[in-house]
């Protein structure tokens, strides 16, 4: 079993629904972090987050340090935010090393 | 936000040929770098860590006499793919560790497409 998880694998929605990406892990961490990744392959860090909540525009992260669970919102999704979301957490006990998620491919059909 | 650079973008390279890729920290110092590689529809793996100054520590698996990494310098660290082989084409990423005060975080590169041929 991986030790981070995200479901779904591939979402498909329409030009301005709200989009739920979600991420459970099994290990302790120290921080946690949303990544993007476009076709072509930059990546792009969302946000980290260690507790609670950030919001940007119209990404919403949340974290649940208690049930190891984080969730990636995005509000009145656009075909722009097509992209894979990808969920990475930080291990505790002071290495740097990143864990990665297998990623959710997220299509908005206009 | 903090900016990572990787150069080249892509490269597509004979088989048995060394390739050299970059990053570089634009606007920090990254004591820590880290190298990834990215197959299609793959998660990133963690091929090693580069610290400034001292021999990168490879993951287990990961070959360090094929993949030479050098961190010369507080923002710039180069991986070398040696005598590269068609199995070694791929996506590397790169990233950059900023530790502050109250942060600590990393900044990804853009990535290098290697195809060798």
């Amino acid at each position: 079993k991986n030790e981070v998880e995200q479901s779904p694998q591939n979402l498909t929605a329409q030009e301005g629904e709200f989009i739920t990406i979600n991420c459970s892990y099994s290990v302790g961490i120290s921080a946690l972090h949303w990544l993007q990744q476009h076709p072509g392959g930059g990546i792009v860090s969302l946000f980290m987050l260690s507790s609670g909540k950030k919001k940007h525009g119209r990404l919403i992260a949340t974290i649940n340090i208690q049930e190891k669970h984080s969730s990636l919102h995005i509000t009145a999704s656009h075909p722009r935010d097509s992209a894979v979301y990808i969920c990475a957490v930080m291990t505790q006990g002071g290495s740097e090393k990143l864990v990665f998620g297998k990623g959710t491919k997220l299509t908005v059909n206009p | 936000g903090a900016v990572v650079s990787q150069h080249p973008s892509r490269v597509i390279c004979k088989s048995g040929t060394s390739v050299k890729i970059e990053c570089r920290s634009l606007d920090f110092q990254a004591t820590t770098m880290f190298w990834y590689r990215q197959f299609p529809k793959q998660s990133l793996m963690l091929m090693a860590t580069s610290n400034e100054g001292s021999k990168a520590t490879y993951e287990q698996g990961v070959e360090k006499d094929k993949f030479l990494i050098n961190h010369a310098s507080l923002t710039l660290s180069t991986l070398t793919v040696t005598s590269a082989h068609p199995e070694d084409s791929s996506f590397y990423i790169c990233s950059a560790r900023l530790l502050l005060t109250n942060t600590d975080t990393q900044y990804f590169g853009p990535g290098t497409r290697l195809t060798v041929l």
